[in-house]
């Protein structure tokens, strides 16, 4: 079984522009949750999608959304880009129901410059 | 914030066991303890979880004590590729989706 793909793995963007992260969860999968990791804060969660819509959002400013598409696939969106959302950008997909583990993809990487 | 607290770091011989201990002394009835490792560059690995009873898989066991406030996971034959930062997560069982709270852990260095 394939697990959780995100793409693109590597990005690079200057302050002020927007950017779009994508990730496709393990099949059968209906829950997409949003994961920031940095040095300094850590994992901390974005937000939750199941069914396509929003279930759960951390705190985070409103500069960050995301959706969920019908087959389940997640996108995410960061406008007006800080130096500040340098950061490890993981997805993790579940089945969206109770106990059931997370799985990471191994996430996308963005550089501000 | 976390609710639960890991030494930040530990070594292992290859080839022993590795136990890694976790303290929820909070943990309500209804909150799982789930265990990930991270290694570097990767996402999360999804390990094990249990909520009252020990449990084994083919990566690790979880041993929960009987009042619920700490665990220990056993890596019984570690490996290199086991170095990893390991995280004990606390997790309400509900209905929906519950996020998962990542403390920083505990670095785990598998030395040959």
């Amino acid at each position: 079984k394939a697990g959780v793909t995100q793409t693109p793995r590597y990005l690079i963007k200057t302050r002020g522009q927007q950017v779009t992260l994508s990730c496709s969860p393990i099949s059968g999968h209906r829950s997409v949750s949003w994961y920031q990791q940095t040095p300094g804060q850590g994992l901390q969660f974005l937000f939750e999608y199941f069914s396509e819509t929003q279930r759960n959002k951390g705190n985070f400013p409103g500069r960050f959304s995301g959706r969920q598409f019908s087959n389940s696939r997640s996108e995410m969106n960061v406008s007006t880009l800080e130096l500040g959302d340098s950061a490890l950008y993981l997805c993790a997909s579940s089945v969206g129901q109770t106990n059931q583990p997370q799985h990471f993809g191994d996430g996308t990487r963005l550089s501000i410059l | 914030d976390a609710k639960t607290t890991q030494p930040p770091s530990m070594d292992c011989a290859e080839g022993r066991a590795a136990n890694l201990p976790c303290n929820h002394s909070t943990i309500s009835g209804n909150e799982y303890v789930y265990w990930y490792r991270q290694i570097h560059s990767q996402g999360p690995q999804y390990i094990i979880h249990g909520l009252k009873n020990n449990e084994t898989n083919e990566m690790a066991s979880l041993i929960i004590t009987e009042d619920r406030k700490s665990s220990t996971l056993i890596l019984p034959h570690a490996t290199l590729r086991d170095t990893a930062v390991y995280y004990c997560i606390v997790r309400v069982a509900d209905s929906g989706n519950t996020p998962l709270v990542f403390g920083k852990g505990t670095r785990l260095s598998v030395i040959a």
